[in-house]
């Protein structure tokens, strides 16, 4: 079958850097995305990851490790603006299988 | 450019009744997916359009659900009749090539409570 895993929760501070870690078990695996969504919203798309490495957008970045099946998304100078749900979704050709998310508390 | 847009953003329905979900995605986008999310759980692909045509429908749950897309423009979401297990935000996204960058744009959602 096809899961993804991440961690439901994390709380840090604003100004902080904060990693948010997924691992992905899928047939055809061609990449991995990342969304954002705060609550009531829609998701937002944050970067996409098709081969190894790190892809920096602004204080996003996100890696993916495509031999150990493992990605993450980082954040770096939080705001409280941040606090949000952010979801992994792998990507199989026709369709985007997505994590459960991990809700970010940024406090002050 | 209007982003996706979905009709209603909140609907109650008894079990039993019916419920029809409208999405309209951005204006050229042939690609146009389905999406729900129960409370706290992952969110769950339904169905891909490719302009009319359903590329894949692997994720909808039963035969209680229908969707269409007339005309390769705005898709409906057809519950008949609903269950309580029904209940969830139901997405629709829609991209242009899909594969090329992983991105989709998403709607707001559609909250369907069945009680």
């Amino acid at each position: 079958g096809q899961s993804l895993e991440q961690p439901s929760e994390v709380t840090a501070v604003e100004g902080a850097i904060v990693q948010i870690n997924c691992t992905y078990q899928t047939s055809g695996f061609y990449g991995l995305s990342w969304y954002q969504q705060h609550d009531g919203g829609a998701p937002t798309f944050l970067s996409y990851n098709a081969l190894d490495g790190l892809e920096e957008t602004g204080r996003f970045s996100s890696f993916l490790s495509r031999s150990d099946s493992y990605g993450y998304l980082l954040l770096q100078e939080l705001q409280m603006k941040d606090s949000a749900s952010y979801f992994c979704a792998a990507y199989n050709f026709n369709k985007f299988y997505f994590g459960s998310g991990t809700k970010l508390n940024v406090k002050p | 450019e209007a982003g996706v847009t979905q009709f209603p953003s909140h609907s109650v329905i008894e079990k039993g009744q019916t419920v029809t979900l409208r999405c309209d995605p951005i204006s050229g986008h042939d690609n146009l997916y389905w999406y729900r999310r129960v409370m706290g759980k992952e969110i769950k692909f339904l169905l891909h359009f490719v302009k009319e045509s359903k590329q894949d429908e692997s994720g909808m749950p039963n035969n209680r659900f229908l969707a269409e897309r007339t005309g390769g423009t705005y898709s409906t979401l057809k519950v008949q009749p609903a269950e309580l297990e029904d209940s969830g935000v139901y997405f629709c996204a829609s991209s242009q090539v899909p594969g090329m960058r992983g991105e989709q744009y998403f709607g707001p959602g559609t909250r369907l409570t069945v009680t």
